[in-house]
């Protein structure tokens, strides 16, 4: 069963904007990660953030985890036609396997 | 992608013949991963080798089998195809099995049961 739930699942922005998607999970985790997949190819590993950390920078991006409210959001600055893709978060609940949500397919216009 | 390789990169198949995937790393890695992604079900992971000869049954593993013999290789099987079964399946690997690192992902088998 998906233990990640992104939100929302399509999201069209102009470049230059801010892109925040939104993952909730339902069980404990050791940490979470997000990962980008371009069409046609396989998945990319952004960012991971570990269950006592609140909050991760790299880049253009951003990551927060609530483990109160079990979510955690991934902001992406300054958006790029290159960041057309579809985006997945992925948590770890230590038992050596990631569980995937079902993607968010974020468009970014010229 | 550097160090994983999926073989083949399309295949298609008649239902009810046995098919094979083979996924190869040159990264030494302890951990290798069979997932399936499919419209609106995102990835689901079908079985995972935590060393060699030694692997574990994901969410969706019914009609699949794997078999790691060595380190680099993690084969996965369709038993008997089946027209479900036609997605993309992507190998991953993983030095720690997720833990403070994450999955580094091959570029995917289309596979097409008809």
């Amino acid at each position: 069963s998906q233990q990640g739930e992104e939100d929302p699942q399509a999201l069209s922005i102009q470049e230059g904007e801010n892109a925040t998607m939104n993952c909730s999970y339902k069980t404990s985790i050791n940490n979470l990660q997000w990962y980008r997949q371009n069409s046609g190819r396989g998945l990319v590993h952004l960012i991971l953030i570990r269950s006592n950390e609140r909050e991760k920078h790299s880049g253009r991006l951003r990551v927060t985890l609530d483990t109160s409210k079990k979510s955690s959001s991934l902001l992406i600055t300054a958006s790029r036609a290159a960041d057309t893709a579809s985006y997945f978060c992925a948590t770890d609940e230590a038992n050596s396997k990631l569980t995937f949500g079902k993607g968010i397919t974020l468009s970014v216009r010229p | 992608d550097a160090g994983i390789t999926q073989s083949p990169r399309h295949k298609v198949t008649e239902t009810g013949t046995p098919v094979t995937l083979r996924c190869h790393q040159t990264e030494n890695h302890r951990y290798m991963y069979w997932y399936r992604q499919d419209p609106g079900h995102g990835l689901r992971l079908i079985h995972y080798s935590y060393g060699v000869k030694d692997t574990d049954k994901g969410e969706v593993s019914d009609g699949y089998s794997v078999s790691r013999s060595k380190t680099e290789d993690f084969l996965l099987t369709l038993e008997s195809a089946t027209s479900s079964q036609t997605s993309v399946y992507f190998c991953a690997i993983s030095e720690t099995g997720g833990v403070g690192y994450g999955y580094t992902f091959g570029s995917g088998t289309r596979l097409t049961v008809v």
